[in-house]
């Protein structure tokens, strides 16, 4: 089916690792990318490409796929990395299509 | 590269909703390296991000399916602009509604990897339906 799935949420104490992940039959075959949302602002490209990085993005924000799996991790939280996580990726089922997961909230103890 | 989105904030039901995104500090046109498409992605309020469709600068669109009966999105190269029309609108409708810029790129290793990825936003308007 056209669906990606997150944990609704996630918490990490301050300086250590949390991974995040994303399922759906769609990643099998398309590339995911991560946005990073705080509240009240519009997201922020932290991944494409399952693995890519954008320039300014911290070194700390990695990606990794396997299956219908796409993970996100953050090593060694901050503070202000506390925010709505989504994932992205083409539809399989049609590439013309963009398909987002529902989101997770990581919350930094 | 900025983008800006404006319209009204305060709609009634039936009506059609309609918001500009503006491009500015780069162009709205794809190159022959580079390949641009122009999003329009909502989020409802407590709610995550829902993609609604995307145009390219020679006009090609695909729209989200749940969406694809209600919703007309166009492109002006000119002036560096990206519309978004949304007809018979209703409280559901209520949402942040934001553009953004998708970039397709390639990578070649042993094979060539096409990625998509929105790599721009705007920060967002706010409609209301009421």
């Amino acid at each position: 089916s056209s669906e990606l799935t997150q944990d609704p949420a996630v918490s990490v104490a301050l300086g250590q690792t949390v991974k995040i992940t994303c399922q759906g039959d769609s990643l099998r075959r398309s590339y995911a990318n991560w946005y990073q949302q705080k509240s009240g602002q519009a997201p922020v490209l932290v991944i494409y490409g399952e693995v890519h990085r954008p320039s300014g993005i911290p070194a700390r924000f990695s990606g990794s796929s396997s299956g219908n799996t796409a993970s996100l991790t953050i090593a060694g939280a901050q503070a202000e990395d506390e925010a709505d996580y989504y994932c992205n990726c083409r539809d399989s089922n049609d590439r013309h299509l963009e398909l987002f997961g529902g989101g997770t909230k990581v919350t930094v103890l | 590269v900025h983008l800006q989105e404006s319209g009204p904030g305060l709609l009634k039901p039936s009506e059609t909703l309609s918001l500009t995104c503006t491009v500015s500090g780069g162009s709205i046109s794809s190159g022959s390296i580079r390949r641009y498409y122009w999003n329009w992605i909502r989020q409802s309020p407590g709610k995550g991000l829902e993609w609604i469709g995307y145009i390219f600068d020679n006009g090609g669109t695909n729209y989200s399916p749940s969406l694809k009966s209600r919703v007309t999105i166009s492109i002006d190269t000119s002036t560096n602009e990206v519309s978004l029309k949304l007809n018979s609108v209703t409280a559901a409708d209520t949402a942040v509604y934001f553009c953004a810029r998708g970039r397709e790129t390639s990578e070649t290793t042993w094979r060539v990897s096409y990625y998509y990825y929105m790599d721009v936003w705007g920060k967002g308007s706010t409609v209301t339906v009421s």
